[in-house]
């Protein structure tokens, strides 16, 4: 199985900042068949990014993502009020399919 | 437009079953596959099983081998979740979740869930 740490926990930062999200992988994920989502309280996730940096679609362009092997990163460029919530990265490369542990972007 | 509406939560006793139900609709239901995903209450996101978009292959996570089962009825645009056995670590929100088409193992809707509480 393919444990995904994300880091770090909890992101403080204001509105407009850029936040850079780190997910690393205890092995290679194959193909770059990673996935990150957006998960606010009492909604259900929604999907930013797969294929390591492909936008879902509606996603606007401030998310983005990038890395490959073991190494991936979101970055949201600007972050705009409604980006203040938990994001997940997730494997498909391997069964079984696996997520992060979460980090959270919270309003500094 | 999509909608995912789960059913079929409450509360259990440990050891006892529970059958949950995921009503699909506003899309091809037969051209996707299909997966239930879990929340433990506060915690993160947990993979439980697929089922492909004809019904003929299933997979399951570690947790859920031998305990739960997947199906769907395409006539019906359902998806359904049987758990037996169930466990106090069962307790969560379970989402069933729609899979992109160009990315077979990402899911591109989810619906609200509905919350198994397994207590005694």
């Amino acid at each position: 199985e393919i444990v995904l740490t994300q880091s770090p926990g909890t992101l403080s930062l204001s509105p407009g900042e850029r936040a850079t999200l780190s997910c690393r992988a205890s092995q290679s994920v194959s193909s770059r068949n990673l996935a990150w989502y957006q998960q606010k309280p009492g909604q259900a996730p929604w999907l930013l990014i797969y294929g390591a940096s492909s936008r879902a679609t509606g996603i606007p362009d401030r998310f983005s993502g990038s890395g490959s092997g073991t190494d991936f990163t979101l970055t949201i460029s600007r972050l705009e009020p409604e980006d203040f919530a938990v994001y997940y990265c997730q494997q498909y490369g391997s069964a079984p399919l696996t997520f992060g542990g979460g980090t959270k972007v919270e309003i500094k | 437009q999509v909608q995912l509406v789960e059913s079929g939560g409450g509360v259990v006793q440990p050891g006892r079953s529970l059958r949950l139900s995921c009503a699909a609709s506003g899309f091809t239901f037969s051209s996707h596959g299909m997966h239930w995903v879990r929340q433990a209450p506060g915690k993160g996101l947990e993979w439980v099983a697929v089922i492909s978009n004809d019904g003929s292959r299933k997979y399951y996570g570690d947790s859920a081998k031998g305990r739960f089962t997947i199906s769907r009825d395409n006539s019906k645009n359902m998806v359904y979740l049987q758990m037996n056995s169930l466990r106090a670590e069962d307790t969560a929100v379970y989402h069933c979740a729609k899979e992109t088409i160009a990315a077979a193992g990402t899911f591109d809707f989810w619906g609200q869930g509905t919350l198994v509480t397994v207590s005694s």
